[in-house]
């Protein structure tokens, strides 16, 4: 998985709870990104950033935040879970510039009750 | 009107067989093209990377770009019980991927 890791692999919580998930890179790359796979939707971006502090939406960022402190971590917190969140969440990363590829992480799997 | 469409199937075929997945995508922009392959609870992995118009061969895969038509295609040939799994199509513009919602292939032994 490109020496991408993911943290937590699985979790259950209840609807109103904040969530953090944390992806963790060692290949140096400017870009991470958080993407949710949902069936009939396939992967759509949440949020990415393209530096340490530099964070942007995607296409289905309400309910959810990111920070990017260290250029080896990108977290995505859900200020308050609910059940539409229910998901498998995948982390992403590249070196950035149009066209480069990007490589994923493991994912999460995240049940909100 | 999505901009990457993909057939979801799922698709069945025997083992042996040649396989061919495609997408369709709606902005004539887009230059570069990608084939993720994934594996049940894993994350996708790049299989074929393609830029322009043509094709791109890799052993038993090819990847073929058709930008008249906005039609990307991938061709499984000997197909093996080891490429059950989802394909997805993306597309790269503006520095982010667009992806298709995948085709879920099993292969038949």
């Amino acid at each position: 998985d490109a020496g991408i890791t993911q943290s937590p692999r699985h979790k259950v919580t209840e609807t109103g709870t904040p969530v953090t998930l944390r992806c963790h890179q060692t290949e140096n790359h400017r870009y991470m990104y958080w993407y949710r796979q949902d069936p009939g939707h396939g992967l759509r971006l949440i949020h990415y950033s393209y530096g340490v502090k530099d964070t942007d939406k995607g296409e289905v960022s309400d309910g959810y935040s990111v920070s990017r402190s260290k250029t080896e971590d990108f977290l995505l917190t859900l200020e308050s879970a609910t059940s539409s969140q229910t998901s498998v969440y995948f982390c992403a990363i590249s070196e950035g510039g149009e066209g480069d590829t990007q490589y994923f992480g493991p994912g999460t799997r995240l049940t909100v009750l | 009107q999505k901009e990457v469409e993909q057939d979801p199937g799922p698709l069945s075929v025997p083992e042996g067989a040649i396989v061919s997945l495609n997408c369709t995508y709606s902005n004539s922009a887009f230059q570069y093209f990608m084939w993720y392959r994934q594996y049940s609870r894993k994350g996708p992995e790049l299989l074929m990377y393609t830029y322009s118009s043509g094709n791109k061969e890799d052993g038993r895969f090819t990847a073929q770009v058709d930008k008249s038509s906005k039609y990307i295609s991938l061709f499984i040939r000997d197909s093996q019980p080891s490429d059950s799994a989802t394909y997805l199509c993306a597309v790269s513009g503006n520095e982010k991927l667009t992806f298709g919602t995948g085709t879920r292939l099993t292969i038949i032994p």
